[in-house]
């Protein structure tokens, strides 16, 4: 079974707009981290924000917010009043245990419209 | 220089060269990772290292060579490729040992690499 799936391969959204990006996951190891990364045409991997499996509290970092619902297995990225540089692939991607391997999804490309 | 860079950012080679691809990291990191990433397929991990030991192969065929001198860099030698190996090459580094925390881990811009 795929660790980490995200459904949604394109979604577009109105620049100003927010916008949420599907990942689910699957683990049995209770502890846990959940990434969200962006990569604009570049190339380059950013980091965006974290969630760990223990954390009370949604992970918030500025415009990105995590909506962590632990029972469902889901993580999903929520990206409020939308720019156009963020168009780009975003990828959730998950570490288990103490581990350092990070399982990335396959991504979704964001676009934002003017 | 500050955070991970990789070079070369575009690699041509035929199927019979040897090449090799560097990555530095002056981020203070103890580990340090090489992904591959094709068209349409997420990241798969290649290889890590944690305090310039290898800790994980995943599998990667033996035309692909890493090497780390020490924890600030790390190479992927390249020898009789194939097409399907024509990809991005992305390295990335963080702090291995820490058990909280974020502890993410810092990506370069990717070496892309074209097998002809």
């Amino acid at each position: 079974a795929q660790k980490i799936t995200q459904t949604q391969p394109g979604m577009f959204v109105q620049e100003k707009e927010a916008v949420t990006l599907d990942c689910t996951y699957d683990t049995s190891d209770p502890s846990y981290g959940l990434f969200w990364y962006k990569q604009p045409s570049s190339g380059e991997m950013i980091f965006l924000i974290y969630q760990g499996s223990y954390d009370q509290q949604n992970a918030t970092e500025g415009r990105y917010s995590l909506n962590f619902q632990k029972a469902r297995k889901s993580a999903n990225l929520v990206i409020s009043a939308s720019q156009l540089g963020d168009s780009a692939m975003y990828f959730c991607a998950m570490r288990e245990g103490s581990g350092s391997r990070l399982t990335f999804g396959e991504g979704t490309q964001l676009t934002v419209n003017p | 220089e500050t955070g991970v860079t990789q070079t070369p950012r575009h690699l041509v080679m035929g199927m019979t060269n040897k090449k090799s691809l560097k990555c530095e990291q002056h981020l203070g990191h103890n580990a340090m990772y090489w992904y591959k990433q094709s068209a349409k397929k997420p990241l798969e991990l290649m290889f890590v290292y944690n305090f310039k030991e290898q800790t994980e192969n995943n599998s990667v065929p033996s035309r692909f060579s890493p090497e780390c001198p020490n924890s600030s860099h790390l190479f992927l030698h390249l020898h009789t490729l194939q097409p399907e190996d024509s990809a991005l090459y992305l390295c990335a580094s963080s702090q291995a040992g820490r058990t909280s925390g974020d502890n993410e881990q810092f990506f370069g811009p990717g070496t892309r690499l074209t097998v002809l």
